[in-house]
């Protein structure tokens, strides 16, 4: 079973409805977070968690919100998606001692 | 502010020819990761390697190698003998070490905006 999880793996959705991306892993890590990948510009950080009680916004936090509900859980929902928000979402965790991330196969998120 | 740059939007080359991807990095701190990723056309990142700052060693591992050179803030990755199969985008990425000055920044990956490498038969 993969380490890192990521549900669902494809969406489509419509503008305005609010969506949840979910990320488990079974790793043991503290860290968890959440990328997204444009065409062309690489993956920029919209949220980051070192633990359950801290919860960091990254360089694209806007129109994006996070939960983490445990150690292994952490979600980031769109509470009102707009087509720009089109792109494919990654989690990713990592160990407070060891800064190498672990990524999730992506969420292939489409706002129509 | 970190930054990382692969100057090289696409590459395309022929099946055996090696093909060297490029990327400089910038950022303030002494410590710091550098990383290569690689996303096949089905989407999932794979890591390739991981560098800190302090080993600037040359590294190899089967038909890849990295040359890591802090005079110019450069982390270079080459395939030999390129295959069809090395077909993908690949990604540079910068990270500050754990326990670096500077407050919360810890272990957040600053990418490039990657290469995209063509390799025909």
């Amino acid at each position: 079973d993969a380490d890192v999880t990521q549900t669902p793996r494809n969406r489509i959705t419509k503008t305005g409805k609010r969506i949840m991306l979910e990320c488990s892993q079974t790793k043991g890590h503290d860290r968890m977070y959440w990328y997204r990948q444009d065409p062309g510009l690489g993956l920029q950080l919209i949220y980051y968690s070192f633990d359950v009680k801290d919860i960091n916004k990254g360089e694209i936090s806007d129109g994006y919100s996070v939960s983490r509900q445990a150690q292994a859980k952490f979600s980031l929902s769109l509470e009102s998606a707009i087509p720009n928000q089109t792109a494919l979402y990654f989690c990713a965790t990592s160990d407070r001692r060891d800064n190498e991330q672990f990524f999730g196969p992506g969420t292939r998120l489409t706002v129509l | 502010a970190q930054k990382v740059t692969q100057a090289q939007t696409e590459i395309s080359v022929v099946e055996k020819e090696d093909v060297t991807l490029d990327c400089v990095y910038e950022t303030r701190d002494t410590t710091y990761y550098l990383f290569w990723y690689k996303q096949p056309p089905s989407g999932e990142l794979v890591f390739l390697i991981r560098r800190n700052s302090f080993d600037e060693q040359n590294e190899i591992s089967g038909r890849y190698s990295w040359n890591f050179q802090k005079s110019t803030s450069s982390f270079n990755f080459t395939i030999t003998a390129s295959q069809v199969v090395d077909s993908a985008v690949y990604f540079c990425a910068l990270s500050e070490a754990w326990g670096s000055a500077g407050g919360t920044s810890y272990g957040k990956l600053t990418f490039g905006q990657g290469t995209i490498l063509t390799v025909h038969p």
